[in-house]
């Protein structure tokens, strides 16, 4: 298997404009997971989709993000519009399940985007 | 809430020693998942090796071992034999029901 694969490595752009990034998950994963990182505040769950419907976006910092899920090998996250303190590196997870502990739902994560919003 | 520390912000070692890393964490659950993640200049996270709660045993991957003291709620990483390729970002999670924390990292660098 490919692993996680997110689309684009890196991206930069100018404030105010739409960013959307790419993830397709391992196949047969029915959980993704959206995160950022940054040095101030390191690694920060964003939202995270079970089964293609998201279920706890808890952890988007505002409006101006938004993820979708709209079937099981794809998802995208967008910033729009896009402001310079959103820079980090934004990372995709996927696992095969979610709710049981007993489950063997270890995440696996994709390479990640580095976002430079000018 | 489920908060993970990692105390070490930054730590060193000589190649072919061994070094630990610490982590703590703080939940009132009693079974979760407890993991270690490399994250090399490359960026890509890489799991280096998980703990089950309700294991007594601790994992081990290797030259990766865990001290996982469940009363104490301390999950420290050892690296036994030290590389040149372990210098990277190591982070501490911690994960229940599928939610992740993850402790602010440590910066290990293998010196030659």
């Amino acid at each position: 298997d490919a692993g996680v694969i997110q689309s684009p490595r890196h991206e930069v752009t100018e404030m105010g404009q739409e960013v959307t990034l790419r993830c397709k998950p391992i196949s047969g994963h029915n959980s993704l997971f959206w995160y950022r990182q940054t040095m101030m505040r390191g690694l920060e769950l964003l939202i995270y989709f079970n089964n293609n419907v998201p279920i706890d976006d808890s952890g988007m910092p505002e409006d101006r993000f938004s993820a979708k899920m709209p079937n099981a090998s794809f998802s995208t996250l967008k910033i729009q519009p896009s402001e310079p303190r959103d820079s980090a590196v934004y990372f995709c997870a996927s696992s095969l399940g979610f709710v049981s502990v007993l489950a063997k739902n270890i995440q696996y994560f994709g390479a990640g985007t580095r976002l430079s919003v000018l | 809430a489920q908060t993970v520390t990692q105390s070490q912000p930054e730590m060193s070692v000589q190649e072919a020693e061994t070094v630990t890393l610490s982590c703590t964490y703080d939940t009132s659950e009693n079974n979760y998942y407890l993991f270690w993640y490399k994250q090399p200049p490359s960026r890509q996270m890489i799991l280096v090796i998980r703990q089950e709660a309700y294991k007594q045993q601790n994992a081990t991957e290797n030259r990766f071992s865990v001290n996982f003291q469940k009363a104490a709620k301390s999950f420290s990483l050892k690296i036994s034999d030290s590389q040149l390729g372990d210098t990277a970002m190591y982070f501490c999670a911690f994960m229940k029901h599928g939610r992740v924390r993850f402790g602010a990292g440590t910066r290990l660098t293998v010196k030659p």
